[in-house]
């Protein structure tokens, strides 16, 4: 079975700092991984995601992950938070689909606050 | 634009009373997907379709059901809604992509229908 683990439900950072959202995968083959990113009342948003070709992914809005097999890890990053960027963000693993469909498995989200 | 559109955004419903949410797409996509979540917490899939076939979880309440009637669009039945049953519901769909001999499903998700049981 396939999980993701986010360590921290809220982060806060300044506006401007660095932003670092932690995802850790347990996944017995390949793992395909996504970052979506969730603003109130709304659906989810594909950042970006890691489907097994470069290790840096970069996504939208100036997001970016690197996929880390040693550590199975695939955290998101961001140089400089702007105060649009927050809202809730979610960290899932894909299964492969050798059925019908691919199903994902989300984490438990972190929620990101920018304060001024 | 191609994309899902959710109808309605919000709904209120009474306990007990049966109700039917709506989603369409316009991506031509084979996969339709229903997710419940509640407040501060993950999505969690209910069932999904691929192409005319159902795919239950195993444990989403028989409560809910679900119809595709064609591609574009898929709907979400809730016979007997209780006071748990109040929650955002999310309709994606998948398109296929290929990694070697895998396959995946990227999803893309409609705006989510907020269901307000009183």
């Amino acid at each position: 079975a396939q999980s993701v683990t986010q360590l921290g439900s809220h982060v806060s950072v300044s506006e401007g700092a660095l932003v670092l959202l932690r995802c850790n995968y347990s996944s017995s083959v390949p793992p395909y991984l996504f970052w979506y990113v969730q603003y109130p009342n709304q659906g989810l948003q594909l950042l970006l995601k890691y489907t097994s070709a470069a290790t840096l992914v970069k996504g939208i809005n100036g997001f970016e992950a690197e996929f880390k097999k040693s550590e199975t890890s695939f955290h998101l990053t961001k140089p400089s938070a702007h105060m649009s960027d927050a809202a809730e963000y979610f960290c899932a693993v894909s299964d492969h689909g050798t059925g019908t469909a691919s199903k994902l498995t989300f984490g438990t989200g972190t929620r990101l606050q920018v304060t001024l | 634009d191609a994309m899902v559109i959710q109808n309605p955004r919000y709904q209120v419903t009474q306990f007990g009373k049966p109700v039917t949410l709506s989603c369409s797409q316009t991506l031509n996509h084979n996969v339709m997907y229903w997710y419940q979540q509640k407040s501060s917490q993950a999505p969690k899939l209910l069932f999904h379709y691929y192409d005319k076939d159902f795919n239950n979880e195993a444990d989403t309440p028989d409560n809910f059901q679900s119809r595709r009637p064609n591609t574009s669009f898929c709907f979400l039945d809730i016979r007997s809604p209780g006071l748990g049953d109040a929650a955002m519901y999310l309709c994606a769909t998948g398109n296929k992509w290929t990694s070697g001999i895998f396959a995946y499903n990227e999803q893309f998700f409609g705006p989510g229908t907020r269901l307000t049981v009183l």
